[in-house]
């Protein structure tokens, strides 16, 4: 079966300083990787995705960056943290058909 | 600009009743839909999917399609406490899925 491994689940970083999630997926090949966010009150916010290796798509401009550097990995990173960037950060998988998505656990990441 | 509208609730019914959960979406073109359900501090899990015009039912829930008039709904048959928690509307445009803000369920018992 398949399964998807974010980390951290919980991030406390000051203002300024960078940042890297991860997510994983294994027992399947070639899925379709997302990043969303959610931040409070608010719906869950599109901001990456990737067909393949090497292939991001970006859907909001902001100071996030997304890279795929293997199959079943895929990386948020930000060079510098905005009190704007808080939210709860999910990592999502769906087939090469991109039909539905499969959620990891969540990052809760709180920036002071 | 693709979009879902859900109202944001709370949606309050006693338990054993049945909850009835609405969303609009705005791109005529999209094929597949899904309800998620999100308990609180945790991440979305899938509930349904549909992609016909027409009623699909698993267990206690109940989705319903209606493309002309761009409607999706999840009507929840004897609510359960256990039922409280945010649900999420969404739909595929191209290859990644826009949701809606969800609405929040309360069931009391």
């Amino acid at each position: 079966s398949q399964t998807i491994h974010q980390w951290p689940a919980t991030l406390v970083q000051p203002v300024g300083s960078p940042l890297s999630l991860e997510c994983t997926v294994e027992g399947t090949s070639n899925p379709n990787l997302y990043w969303y966010r959610q931040a409070a009150g608010r719906g869950l916010q599109l901001l990456f995705y990737s067909v393949g290796i090497g292939q991001i798509s970006s859907e909001v401009p902001q100071n996030l960056s997304a890279s795929r550097p293997q199959d079943r990995q895929f990386i948020l990173s930000s060079k510098k943290l905005l009190l704007s960037d808080s939210g709860f950060y999910l990592c999502a998988w769906s087939s090469s058909r991109g039909t539905e998505a499969f959620f990891g656990q969540g990052t809760r990441l709180t920036v002071v | 600009q693709k979009e879902v509208e859900q109202n944001s609730g709370p949606l309050s019914v006693p338990e054993g009743a049945i909850a009835s959960l609405n969303c609009t979406y705005s791109d005529r073109g999209s094929q597949s839909f899904f309800w998620y359900r999100q308990y609180s501090g945790k991440s979305p899990e899938l509930i349904m999917f549909i992609y016909s015009n027409g009623d699909k039912e698993d267990g206690r829930f109940t989705a319903q399609l209606n493309k002309a008039s761009q409607y999706v709904s999840l009507l929840i048959r004897d609510s359960q406490p256990s039922d409280s928690a945010t649900y999420l509307c969404a739909f595929q445009a191209g290859t990644a899925l826009i949701f809606g803000k969800g609405t929040t369920l309360s069931v009391s018992s």
